[in-house]
């Protein structure tokens, strides 16, 4: 079965810093990748997609993503954050296949200091 | 503007009551999704519609119900046959990609259920 792992459950960064978020898939198959934010008490907004293509995808807010096929990740990185980067973030894939199931990971908390 | 509405935001369940969580949406999209999510557990997907008048069972469907009459709505039922129904429930809806996949999920702003 597919699964999403995201091996950071919390990270703490100082505002301006850079930013690294993990993930890793397990499957065989070509995924569809997505990262998500959620603000406390909110729904989930998309940051950004990686279907095909160049395995490097821009999103809102100034994040980017990089697919490395090889290494089954798709990490979220910006290059400076900023306070109100403050949230909870999601990775989700997708299979051919499997009509339109998400599979998500349990998420990294990310705390930014100032 | 298009969107997904979930309502109420919050909701308070007596014991052996059944409760209903409703979401709606105007994008016009065939498939919708209710998750839960519950801390450090990340989102578990409990029925999907991809469909009117069709659903499936997700991975936790157990002491829950869905009915999918229209396009635009897909309420699920909390039963009490559901012992820990306590958590942040969220509703999306996507695109219907056929047997493709990729389509990327929009989300309600969620109801939180408590026991009382």
């Amino acid at each position: 079965a597919q699964s999403v792992t995201q091996p950071d459950i919390h990270i703490t960064v100082s505002e301006g810093a850079s930013l690294e978020l993990r993930c890793n898939y397990s499957y065989g198959a070509t995924p569809y990748l997505f990262w998500y934010v959620q603000s406390p008490g909110q729904g989930l907004q998309l940051l950004l997609k990686y279907f095909s293509g160049d395995t490097l995808v821009q999103g809102i807010k100034g994040f980017e993503a990089e697919f490395k096929r090889s290494q089954s990740s798709f990490n979220l990185r910006k290059p400076s954050v900023h306070w109100s980067d403050a949230a909870e973030y999601f990775c989700a894939v997708g299979f051919t296949g499997t009509a339109s199931k998400l599979t998500f990971g349990t998420g990294t908390r990310l705390q930014v200091t100032l | 503007d298009g969107g997904i509405t979930q309502s109420p935001k919050y909701l308070f369940r007596k014991e052996g009551q059944n409760v209903t969580l409703s979401c709606e949406q105007n994008l016009n999209h065939d498939a919708m999704y209710w998750y839960r999510q519950d801390p450090g557990q990340g989102l578990r997907l409990i029925y999907y519609s991809q469909i009117v008048n069709d659903f499936q069972k997700g991975d936790i469907a157990e002491g829950y119900s869905v009915s999918r009459e229209k396009k635009e709505s897909f309420p699920l039922t909390v039963t009490s046959a559901q012992k820990n129904p306590t958590a942040f429930y969220l509703c999306a809806s996507s695109t219907s990609p056929g047997q493709g996949a990729g389509q990327p999920q929009h989300f309600g702003d969620g109801t939180r259920l408590s026991i009382l």
